[in-house]
């Protein structure tokens, strides 16, 4: 089946530190790739987005390029905020499929 | 953008009511929408997928019964909890999509419900 796998977190991180969190993924099919944030006590917002091989989403300073070679679509920032602490999940669904399938998060806690 | 709007945020009831919970597509039409269960620290589990016009599809261990919806119109899905007990305390929180190609999930802002 489907499978997304993120890094555990919790991840902290110091202001305008650098941000990774892994993110890998299995798919029966051509799958899209996302990535959701989630703030305390809110919804899900889409972050960014890629839909084919080498695409790269981008959205307010993070990063991620769809790596079909190794089946990644890894989150990036160069310089983090207080204010980007939160839940983040990567997710991909397949094209033709409603169903998206979500990692099962990474929380970012950054520090001043 | 897609605008998702969830109603209510919050709901505290006691043990054997039944809780109703809305989730409207605000400025698309909506062809599935989807309803999910969120426990402290952990992902969204998919419950059910809602088409309109037609019964919803559960996910497997999720009882029908328990978790009626209905998506009578394509810019509305409710999810109503019935005779709720203090173990379906969790945070629901509902997405919308149109059968468009890979366009993504939308999500509502999440509905806390508290039995007592």
């Amino acid at each position: 089946g489907d499978s997304v796998t993120q890094m555990e977190g919790p991840v902290t991180l110091s202001e305008e530190a650098f941000l990774t969190i892994n993110c890998t993924y299995t798919a029966t099919g051509y799958p899209s790739l996302f990535w959701y944030v989630q703030y305390p006590g809110e919804g899900l917002q889409l972050l960014l987005k890629a839909t084919k091989a080498d695409d790269k989403g981008s959205n307010k300073g993070f990063e991620a390029t769809y790596r079909k070679e190794t089946t990644s679509f890894h989150l990036e920032k160069g310089s983090v905020q207080v204010s980007d602490s939160a839940v983040y999940f990567c997710a991909l669904r397949i094209r033709g499929y409603q169903k998206v399938t979500f990692g099962t998060g990474t929380k970012l806690q950054v520090i001043p | 953008g897609a605008v998702v709007s969830q109603h209510p945020s919050r709901v505290i009831c006691k043990s054997g009511t039944s809780v109703k919970i809305e989730c409207r597509s605000l400025d698309f039409q909506a062809t599935t929408m989807f309803w999910y269960r969120q426990f402290p620290k952990q992902s969204l589990m998919l419950m059910a997928t809602s088409n309109e016009g037609s019964k919803a599809t559960y996910e497997q261990g999720v009882e029908k019964d328990k978790f009626l919806i209905n998506h009578a119109s394509l810019t509305l899905s409710t999810l109503t909890v019935t005779s709720a007990h203090p173990e379906d305390s969790s945070f629901y929180i509902c997405s919308a999509s149109v059968v468009r190609g890979n366009q993504p999930q939308h999500f509502g802002d999440g509905t806390r419900l508290s039995i007592l």
